[in-house]
Formats: C-alpha cells, sequence, structure tokens
C-alpha cells in the first residue's frame, strides 16, 4: 500500500513567487494534516482536514497560506506570495482517526 | 514557556542497554500522549500513544505517564543499532484538541 506522497520534494523560489505544495494522503484516511518545520525548530501545526472539510486551521501563519482538499482526496498547500520566513520542510500526515500516524517524506522549501 | 519540552541529545547508549527518552509538558490537563520515531532524512512514524498513567508496553518499548508531575517517558529495552533516530513526544492539549504539539525531539544513537 502506498503511503503518504508529497511533491515536489524540494522546491527553490524567489521571494514573491508562489508555490504550490501536494500532499496525496493515504487512500481511505478522512484525516489529512499540514504541518511545518523550520530549521532548528519544532514540528508546528498548520491544518487539519477532515474529508474535505477544514476542521481546525489556526496553526496557519497568515492569509498567505490557503489549503484545499479536492473531494476529500489529495491536498494543496499554496503559498502566494512567498515570503523569506516560509523557508522550512513542509510535513502532510494522514490516518484514519487522530493522531496523525503516517506522514509523507516533506517538502524542502527554501525561499530566496 | 515552551508546550513540550525535550533534551535534543544526542543520548548515546550502547547496544543492549536500555534507552530513556523524557519529555515534559506545560498543560497539566493534557489527555492523549505520543511517541513518534524519525529516522534520518525520513518522515514521523507514530510508534506509541498512551492515554493514561502507568506504564504501556509494546515489544521492546515501554511508554510512561505520569500525569502529576507533566512528563512522559519513552524507555527502549535491549537498544540495537537501528533504534538510533530521533524520537519526538506529542501532546494533545486539553479542550478536546485532536491535534498534537510536538516537541523538539531527542536524537538517539546506539553505538554497537
Amino acid at each position: 500500500e502506498a503511503g503518504v506522497t508529497q511533491f515536489p520534494s524540494h522546491s527553490v523560489i524567489e521571494k514573491g513567487q508562489t508555490v504550490t505544495l501536494r500532499c496525496d494522503p493515504i487512500s481511505g484516511h478522512d484525516n489529512l494534516y499540514w504541518y511545518r518545520r523550520v530549521m532548528g525548530k519544532e514540528i508546528k501545526f498548520l491544518l487539519h482536514f477532515v474529508k474535505e472539510s477544514k476542521q481546525d486551521e489556526s496553526g496557519m501563519p497568515n492569509n498567505r497560506f490557503l489549503a484545499e482538499r479536492t473531494g476529500g482526496t489529495y491536498s494543496t498547500l499554496k503559498v502566494q506570495p512567498a515570503e523569506l520566513e516560509d523557508s522550512g520542510v513542509y510535513f502532510c500526515a494522514s490516518s484514519q482517526v487522530p493522531p496523525p500516524a503516517f506522514f509523507g517524506q516533506g517538502t524542502r522549501l527554501t525561499v530566496v | 514557556q515552551k508546550e513540550v519540552e525535550q533534551n535534543s541529545g544526542p543520548l548515546s547508549v550502547p547496544e543492549g542497554a536500555i534507552a530513556s527518552l523524557n519529555c515534559t509538558y506545560s498543560d497539566r490537563v493534557s489527555q492523549s500522549f505520543f511517541w513518534y520515531r524519525q529516522y534520518s532524512g525520513k518522515s514521523p512514524e507514530l510508534i506509541m500513544s498512551i492515554y493514561s498513567n502507568g506504564d504501556k508496553e509494546d515489544g521492546r518499548f515501554t511508554a510512561q505517564l505520569n500525569k502529576a508531575s507533566q512528563y512522559v517517558s519513552l524507555l527502549i529495552r535491549d537498544s540495537q543499532p537501528s533504534d538510533s533516530a530521533t524520537y519526538l513526544c506529542a501532546v494533545n492539549p486539553s479542550g478536546g484538541s485532536y491535534i498534537p504539539t510536538f516537541g523538539r525531539g531527542t536524537s538517539l544513537i546506539v553505538h554497537p
């Protein structure tokens, strides 16, 4: 069975550009989470979907971040416009029930 | 005050020894506690959950919870070099949230 898959694995963009990260959860997992880890810091929660609905988005830093989950399947996280402080590793996780159990490999985002 | 605290390590133990990983948390009424393992360059994986005071054993792993003292620990018996990884403690805050807050993790090195 495929695990949680994230695309791309790495992204380097200039400040002001837009980047879209994608997460494909494990099939059948209603719960999908986005987390971010900035270098040297702990993993921080961004957003939690249950199916296609945003259950908790209290961790989203600001309105430059937009997450969607089409039809309750894959999810995208768009950063527009990107700022230097957005650099970090973005993890997606999924589970049938909370807590997040299976994490993707992460997308390393570098904003220059 | 950090919500979930862990010693970053590295904690170095010889093969066959007991590795003891500790975590303290600030939210006195937290109800759910988790340990994740993250191999270098890989994604976190959930390995243990504990919800009530006392010990919970799963193979060579034992999670211990003491709510009065606000700490949770993970013991690894008969440590193996393959146990070398970063171990992340995560705590569900009070208020019915199912979003765990992560510590920064403790790096464990098991040397032959």
